[in-house]
This record gives structure tokens, C-alpha cells and sequence, in this order.
């Protein structure tokens, strides 16, 4: 990955349990962006973070930004069946002539039983 | 809401055919990105446009070209194509002003056998 780890790269937990999934980058950063993937469908847009924020909130989603350490978390509450996907963390580069590329990392695979 | 439009969703090509695949960016965004992800794999950039000028280029092979058109649309060429080029091809496009946030299409998937 150009980006560098998410951990877990599997988890697997029962409905209604908590997930965290951790991502770690490389570079200074504008944002970070989580996304969901459906087995091999397209990419959607769960939440943004800013690199001068430290968490957010949505809904279930909540995100946490360490720039200090180059990582992020996304923790997904109260989980349901539904929110079996693969996870993907995004950073949005700092450096202008980076232009507005999204470099990912390498996605967490998150089972829900029911 | 209209989304990011890609086609064909799916292609099957034999090796050293070529392959064009579409992308037709949300109305008014100006800015196209392709992402390359093959099986497994995270997403990777490609290539990325802006008023129809290439803006920044990623790990795309020299078999492959882009390019956006006066209507905002773009088209990804792929020529002498390879095994190892079977992968999932998505488009993104973004608004005017430097927007934060990319909106993703479908995605193409595309076999080549």
C-alpha cells in the first residue's frame, strides 16, 4: 500500500458489539477519509476528519485523528449485520502539486454475525 | 441526486486487446480521478484531471492513457493489455474550489483473460 497499515485486516465480532478499526499513514495530511466497500463495489463515503480536528462524530461512526502519531480509528457502534464491508482509510495530501489524489490504505474486512 | 456515471460496468478482454473505459463526472464537478483496484487490494491513483488538463499522474503504465473532454466526461485507454491489469477501475469527480470530498462511481470491473 503507498499509504501504510489498517488493523485489524479482519475482524469479525456479533451484531450489536462494538468495531474499531485503526489506520496508520506516512505523509503530512489535509483530511482523512473513511469509505466503505460492498465485496468489490464501489467505494462510499462514510465521514471526514481535517488534520486540525481530533474526533467526529455520525451516527454510529465515530473517528479519531492523531497527527502527532500518523493514525486515525474508526469505531462503529452497536454493529449490525448490515455493516459487513471492507473498510478503507483515505488521506488527502497536504502538498499542493499532490493535487487532490486520495491515497488509501489497505482496508480492514469487517464481519458482523448475527 | 445524480451520482458518477461509469461504463461499461463490466469488460472481459483478452490479452493485448485494448479497452476504453467512460466516466461522466457529477454535473458541474470539474476534477476526474482514476483509481485502479485489483483484486485484494486497496485502491490506487492513477491519473486525475482538471478543466480537461491533466492535473497529477500516479503508478499508471505508459500502456494506458486519459483524458477529459469539453463536456467534463473522460475516457481511460488501455492498450496491449495485460492479466495483471484485471482489477476494478473506478472514477471519482469532485466540485469547483478545491472540494475535500471525492464522489465515487460504480466502478468498471475489468477480466482480461
Amino acid at each position: 500500500s503507498q499509504q501504510g497499515e489498517e488493523d485489524p485486516q479482519a475482524l469479525s465480532i456479533q451484531e450489536g458489539e462494538n468495531a474499531t478499526m485503526n489506520c496508520s499513514y506516512k505523509t503530512s495530511i489535509n483530511n482523512l477519509q473513511w469509505y466503505r466497500q460492498n465485496s468489490g463495489r464501489g467505494l462510499v463515503h462514510l465521514i471526514l476528519i481535517r488534520s486540525n480536528e481530533r474526533e467526529k462524530h455520525s451516527g454510529r461512526l465515530r473517528v479519531t485523528l492523531d497527527t502527532s502519531k500518523k493514525s486515525s480509528s474508526l469505531l462503529i457502534t452497536a454493529s449490525r449485520a448490515a455493516d459487513t464491508a471492507s473498510y478503507f482509510c483515505a488521506t488527502r495530501s497536504l502538498i499542493y502539486n499532490q493535487g487532490g489524489k486520495l491515497i488509501f490504505g489497505q482496508g480492514t474486512e469487517l464481519s458482523v454475525k448475527p | 441526486a445524480a451520482g458518477v456515471i461509469q461504463s461499461p460496468r463490466h469488460l472481459i478482454k483478452e490479452k493485448r486487446e485494448t479497452a476504453t473505459l467512460k466516466c461522466y463526472p457529477i454535473p458541474r464537478h470539474d476534477t476526474v480521478y482514476w483509481y485502479q483496484q485489483g483484486p485484494g487490494q486497496d485502491p490506487q491513483f492513477l491519473i486525475s484531471f482538471y478543466e480537461k488538463m491533466q492535473s497529477d499522474k500516479g503508478s499508471i503504465p505508459d500502456r494506458f492513457s486519459a483524458q477529459q473532454f469539453s463536456d467534463y466526461h473522460s475516457e481511460l485507454n488501455m492498450s496491449s493489455l495485460e492479466l495483471g491489469d484485471s482489477a476494478l477501475y473506478f472514477c471519482a469527480s469532485s466540485p469547483p474550489g478545491g472540494a475535500e470530498k471525492q464522489y465515487f462511481g460504480p466502478g468498471t470491473r475489468l477480466t482480461v483473460t
